[in-house]
């Protein structure tokens, strides 16, 4: 059973400084997605991570894969208040079923 | 612009009515998927499917049935509604995984039973 594991759940932080957001998978998988939510929001689609290596970057947000540490990163630079949000991995299964598996999610609080 | 939407963003209802919880996909996708999410509790599934009248049970089932008549259409049906179903659901779709899409959420709906 493939499981997912971020950390760290609860984040909080000052505006400005840079952090980094992890997501641990248990099985082999080359696809990995990050997503966005803000409070009382439903989920919005922020990377799509597709083989080894890939890195992503949007603004102050970079995502990266590492298909053989199973593992991906989602790195804060300099951050600011409008990143404040939960932010959720899911991985997909290399085979079988047609579910991704998400995350339990980390809460991101930036403070002024 | 691509979208799931969710038939309402707010709802309340009373304890023991039956409840249609309405997802429409206007992306052609196959999947499609029910969730609900409540605080520390993360994501969890209800139920999915794969193509039309196609459903399986997700993780927490009990409580929930769904209906697929129509590819683009999933809905969710609480049986009896009971407080304890109080919740956000979340309506996905997405193509069949392999092609890198991912899934599209809808806007969720938050459920009050009381």
């Amino acid at each position: 059973e493939l499981k997912v594991e971020q950390n760290p759940l609860f984040l909080s932080m000052q505006e400005g400084k840079n952090y980094t957001i992890y997501c641990n998978y248990s099985t082999t998988s080359d696809r990995l997605y990050w997503y966005r939510q803000d409070p009382g929001k439903s989920l919005e689609s922020l990377f799509v991570l597709l083989s080894n290596g890939a890195v992503k970057q949007e603004g102050r947000l970079m995502a990266s894969l590492d298909t053989k540490a199973r593992l991906s990163t989602l790195h804060i630079t300099a951050a600011v208040h409008d990143l404040s949000a939960t932010y959720f991995c899911a991985v997909e299964p290399s085979k079988g079923n047609e579910k991704l598996t998400f995350g339990t999610g980390t809460r991101l609080t930036i403070i002024p | 612009d691509v979208k799931v939407t969710q038939s309402s963003r707010y709802l309340v209802k009373r304890t023991g009515e039956k409840v249609f919880l309405e997802c429409v996909q206007d992306m052609d996708h196959e999947n499609m998927f029910w969730y609900r999410q409540d605080p520390g509790l993360g994501l969890r599934l209800i139920y999915f499917s794969y193509d039309v009248k196609m459903k399986e049970k997700g993780d927490i089932p009990e409580g929930y049935s769904v209906s697929r008549e129509k590819k683009e259409r999933f809905s969710l049906i609480l049986e009896s509604a009971s407080t304890n179903q109080t919740s956000m659901y979340l309506c996905a779709s997405s193509l069949p995984l392999g092609q890198g899409n991912g899934y599209t959420f809808g806007s969720g709906t938050r459920l009050t039973v009381v």
